[in-house]
């Protein structure tokens, strides 16, 4: 199975100020015959069901605020939050879907500071 | 596109229980569904996939519930099921269904979950 790692376990971050969480992969994520990466990424906020951030590892998804961003290739990925806003407070996962079992980091935790 | 679980409860070791999640709002039967868990204060665990009829209706489980849970869907009936054997404690949680993403394995559409509880 693939490993999916997330960091940090937590942050607490300004209003306003930058967020930035890591997910490595065990093995790459990217298919060399189209050049994807098969990296998805959630929020999901206490009582409620995940939310699709990202697909292909930085294709956002509609909807979705232009102050949060995915970037990376192979094994390693990031997804940053601009800007935090008090709506962004919330755990964010990343999964792959490369391989089966499709498998998801541990997550993230997003604060205020 | 609503996605509503339903057939949560309590159930003893070695119990079973089926979960059914209606949809509405999408062609159901060309979707792509998946049940996903989380168990009380942990993350997210994917469990099992169901493709579409079209494209064969074949289930892929992962290893901690293969042989034990089983999905299926009514299309007729817009409704994906899990049936769920021989329940461990470890398997208590909340239970989501969600659509996958058009040509994609991520989800892009999740029901509010329903929660399953395996005690003595």
């Amino acid at each position: 199975d693939i490993v999916m790692t997330q960091s940090p376990d937590s942050l607490a971050v300004s209003l306003g100020e930058r967020a930035t969480i890591n997910c490595r992969s065990s093995e790459t994520l990217l298919y060399i015959s189209n050049n994807k990466n098969y990296l998805a990424w959630y929020q999901q906020k206490s009582g409620q069901p995940p939310k699709l951030l990202f697909y292909w590892a930085s294709t956002r998804e509609s909807g979705v605020p232009d102050r949060f961003s995915g970037s990376g290739s192979g094994t390693d990925f990031t997804l940053t939050i601009s800007s935090l806003q008090a709506e962004d407070v919330a755990t964010y996962y990343c999964q792959q879907y490369y391989s089966l079992p499709w498998t998801f980091g541990q997550g993230t935790r997003v604060e205020i500071k | 596109v609503q996605l509503v679980e339903s057939g949560g409860g309590l159930v003893k070791p070695g119990g079973s229980l089926r979960l059914s999640c209606a949809a509405s709002g999408m062609t159901f039967r060309n979707a792509w569904m998946s049940w996903v868990r989380q168990g009380p204060g942990k993350g997210l665990e994917w469990i099992g996939r169901i493709k579409s009829r079209t494209d064969g209706g074949t289930t892929d489980y992962a290893t901690p519930v293969k042989g034990r849970f089983t999905i299926s869907r009514d299309d007729s009936k817009n409704t994906l099921y899990l049936q769920m054997n021989s329940l461990k404690t470890e398997d208590t949680g909340v239970y989501y269904c969600a659509t996958h993403k058009v040509e994609t394995n991520s989800f892009d559409y999740w029901g509010q979950g329903t929660l399953v509880t395996v005690s003595s």
